[in-house]
């Protein structure tokens, strides 16, 4: 099972609005990532956990809160988010934490979010 | 500062001739670089990969050519198919999880 899966597929909230992303892998991969990208723009990178850890946060706006309860599983709580904030979010997870070659990346689909 | 850039957003080749698809990146930290294919509505997925070490790395119709010097890489695929068409993006990993995307070139295999 080479997959990453993501829901919603779409979702469409207003700026006073609580939602959550989920995404979720079963290939034992350690490292898991959000990334954002808005059309025409390459993905950016938003949040990295490794061994269910906080490692990176690319200075993201408080208003996204991820989190990641178990080895399977990210999640990205939203609140209050703004109009600006709507792109596809991309998850992403790797076999390697500790970087080494062939750290290739597997993307969920994505869930395209608009905010009204 | 676009880090890692793609300059041609777009390219069209015939079915059976070879695409070169082209990356620079302007940061001599990246130690591992990679190309991505992406069809619309999915996330996008791997195809190669080339360790700063190395100059060449090929895997079956795809390979990737990295010039450090000129702070180049190019993915060459031939012969081109047209299952190929898709959004090619190039990425740069610097230390162990930040990976840098270029901006994408399409690519448009024509039968």
């Amino acid at each position: 099972d080479t997959e990453v899966t993501q829901t919603p597929k779409h979702l469409v909230m207003g700026m006073t609005n609580k939602k959550s992303l989920k995404c979720e892998q079963h290939m034992g991969h350690r490292a898991m990532y959000w990334y954002k990208q808005k059309a025409k723009k390459p993905p950016e990178l938003m949040f990295v956990y490794s061994y269910e850890k906080l490692s990176i946060n690319e200075s993201v706006p408080s208003r996204f809160s991820p989190e990641c309860p178990n080895s399977s599983l990210l999640n990205l709580h939203l609140h209050a988010l703004q109009p600006e904030d709507s792109a596809l979010y991309l998850c992403a997870s790797s076999h390697n934490p500790a970087g080494g070659p062939r750290n290739e990346q597997y993307f969920g689909p994505g869930t395209r979010l608009t905010v009204t | 500062d676009q880090q890692v850039k793609q300059n041609s957003p777009s390219l069209s080749v015939q079915e059976g001739r070879i695409s070169i698809l082209n990356c620079d990146y302007t940061n001599s930290m990246f130690d591992y670089f990679l190309w991505y294919k992406k069809y619309p509505a999915e996330g996008p997925t791997f195809l190669i990969s080339i360790s700063s070490i190395k100059d060449k790395n090929e895997d079956g119709r795809f390979t990737v050519f990295l010039n450090k010097s000129a702070k180049h890489l190019s993915l060459h695929i031939v012969p081109s198919q047209p299952g190929d068409s898709a959004v090619y993006f190039c990425a740069a990993r610097r230390g162990t999880y930040k990976y840098i995307f270029g901006t994408g070139t399409r690519l448009k295999v024509l039968a």
